[in-house]
């Protein structure tokens, strides 16, 4: 079946660029998503991407697919202390009802 | 619109003693999972329901079960109890095989 890697932490300073990397394993995953957990909360869509683009921005946030590594990078601009939570990096075959969950990284983020 | 909801908030079982967690999403949508979130372990999924009536296994079922008597709503029951079921259980729903939705989480502690 699918495995989705991701680091378990990241430390940055306020106003940095935050990087998070995933790697994924099943070449016909056709949705990619990030999730956001803050504490004590559900997770959140925060962007995703489908597998036949490169790259899609959204205002602070751009999401890189590097379909032949199977590599996928979400970056946060101008990172701020509301952004610390957790990141989930989530894979789905194209009709399959079961998406995979990376185990998420911690991001915190420090003045 | 509530979204997801999931009842209750908090619960403390002892070993062997039985309980129903009760998910309620009103967005008319076709399928709903149940999740259990454990520290360094991301979200691991237990069963799932692609429609009323349907219910199927996910990673990690031994233990629960589950119902989807009413298209709004998916139970999650434990049986009987144990110390390794406690958890953070997460219920989510979806239209079709894309973004879910995740409710606030229940936070089980068993004895």
């Amino acid at each position: 079946g699918e495995d989705v890697e991701q680091s378990l932490f990241l430390s940055v300073r306020e106003g940095d660029s935050s990087v998070i990397n995933c790697t994924y394993t099943d070449s016909s995953s056709t949705y990619l998503y990030w999730y956001k957990q803050e504490p004590g909360a559900g997770l959140q869509l925060l962007t995703y991407i489908f597998s036949n683009m490169d790259m899609k921005q959204d205002q602070r946030l751009t999401v890189l697919l590097n379909k032949k590594d199977k590599h996928l990078s979400l970056r946060i601009a101008d990172t701020q202390t509301g952004d610390s939570a957790i990141y989930f990096c989530v894979v789905a075959p194209g009709g399959s009802y079961i998406p995979t969950f990376g185990r998420g990284t911690s991001l915190i983020v420090h003045p | 619109n509530a979204g997801v909801t999931q009842t209750p908030k908090f619960r403390v079982l002892k070993t062997g003693q039985s309980m129903t967690l009760l998910c309620a999403q009103d967005m008319n949508h076709e399928y709903m999972y149940w999740y259990r979130q454990d520290p360094g372990m991301g979200l691991r999924l237990i069963h799932y329901s692609v429609g009323e009536g349907t219910t199927a296994k996910g990673e990690v079922p031994d233990g629960y079960n589950v119902s989807r008597l009413k298209k709004q709503n998916f139970l999650l029951g434990l049986e009987s109890a144990a110390p390794s079921q406690t958890s953070v259980y997460f219920c989510a729903s979806s239209l079709t095989t894309d973004t879910q939705y995740f409710g606030p989480g229940t936070r089980l502690t068993v004895l």
